[in-house]
C-alpha cells in the first residue's frame, strides 16, 4: 500500500537550518508530484510547496520562499525539504503528501514535528 | 490567491443524525474541491475530491457536491468515528493550493 515516511524534525534555533525527508513507498514515486504541507500547533493547514514529478518544476508558498527548498531523488524514491533561516512562526508538524491526477492529496504522511525556538 | 470559508465552525450532532458542512470560496474554483478528515494526533486524510467523487474506501455515508464557489459535504448518518475536523481545499487556482480553516464535528 501507498506508504510516506516523514523524518528529520526537531528542536532548532532561530535563523538555524533543517533538512525534512519523505520516504515513498508503495507506488511509483517518479510519477506523481509532491507537497510538503504544514500545521502549526492547535492551527489548520498550510500549503507550502510542490515539486513536480520529475523535479523540473517548484512552487512554493510566499511564507516560506527564498527560505526553503524542495527537491527530490526519485532513484531514492525521497522528498526532502531543505529549511533555512528558520522562525518561529514555522514551528508545526509538516507533512508530506502525494498528488492525486491534479492538485488534490490523496495519501499524507504522519507528519515530522518542527520546532524553532531559542 | 483563493480564500476559503467553512461553516459552521464547530458542529454539534447525535450518532445517527445528519451532519452538514458548508464551504465557500472567495472566487470560482469550478469543481477543483477536495475534502479531508484529521482526527486528533493523525494526518488528513482524503474524503472527497472533483467536489463530489468518494476517494477509495470512503464509506458512502460521505458525499460532497457543489461548484464554482459553494460547497457541501453531507455525512448521511454519523457514526463514532466521523467525530474530526474536516477542511475543504481548492486546487483549480494554484499556486497557493488553498484550505478552509476547518468545521469541527463533535458529539451533542
Amino acid at each position: 500500500q501507498v506508504q510516506l515516511v516523514e523524518s528529520g524534525g526537531g528542536v532548532v534555533q532561530p535563523g538555524r537550518s533543517l533538512r525534512l525527508s519523505c520516504a515513498a513507498s508503495g507506488f511509483t514515486f517518479s510519477n506523481f508530484g509532491m507537497h510538503w504541507v504544514r500545521q502549526a500547533p492547535g492551527k489548520g493547514l498550510e500549503w507550502v510547496a510542490v515539486i513536480s514529478y520529475d523535479g523540473s518544476s517548484k512552487y512554493y508558498a510566499d511564507s516560506v520562499k527564498g527560505r526553503f527548498t524542495i527537491s527530490r531523488d526519485n532513484s531514492k524514491n525521497t522528498l526532502y525539504l531543505q529549511m533555512n533561516s528558520l522562525r518561529a512562526e514555522d514551528t508545526a508538524v509538516y507533512y508530506c503528501a502525494k498528488s492525486g491526477a491534479t492538485y488534490y492529496f490523496d495519501c499524507w504522511g504522519q507528519g515530522t514535528l518542527v520546532t524553532v525556538s531559542s | 490567491e483563493i480564500v476559503m470559508t467553512q461553516s459552521p465552525a464547530t458542529l454539534s450532532v447525535s450518532p445517527g443524525e445528519r451532519a452538514t458542512l458548508s464551504c465557500r470560496a472567495s472566487q470560482s474554483v469550478s469543481s477543483k474541491l477536495a475534502w479531508y478528515q484529521q482526527k486528533p494526533g493523525q494526518a488528513p486524510r482524503l474524503l472527497i475530491y472533483g467536489a463530489s467523487t468518494r476517494a477509495t474506501g470512503i464509506p458512502a455515508r460521505f458525499s460532497g457536491s457543489g461548484s464554482g464557489t459553494e460547497f457541501t459535504l453531507t455525512i448521511s448518518s454519523l457514526q463514532s468515528e466521523d467525530f474530526a475536523v474536516y477542511y475543504c481545499q481548492q486546487y483549480n487556482n494554484w499556486p497557493p493550493v488553498t484550505f478552509g480553516p476547518g468545521t469541527k464535528v463533535d458529539i451533542k
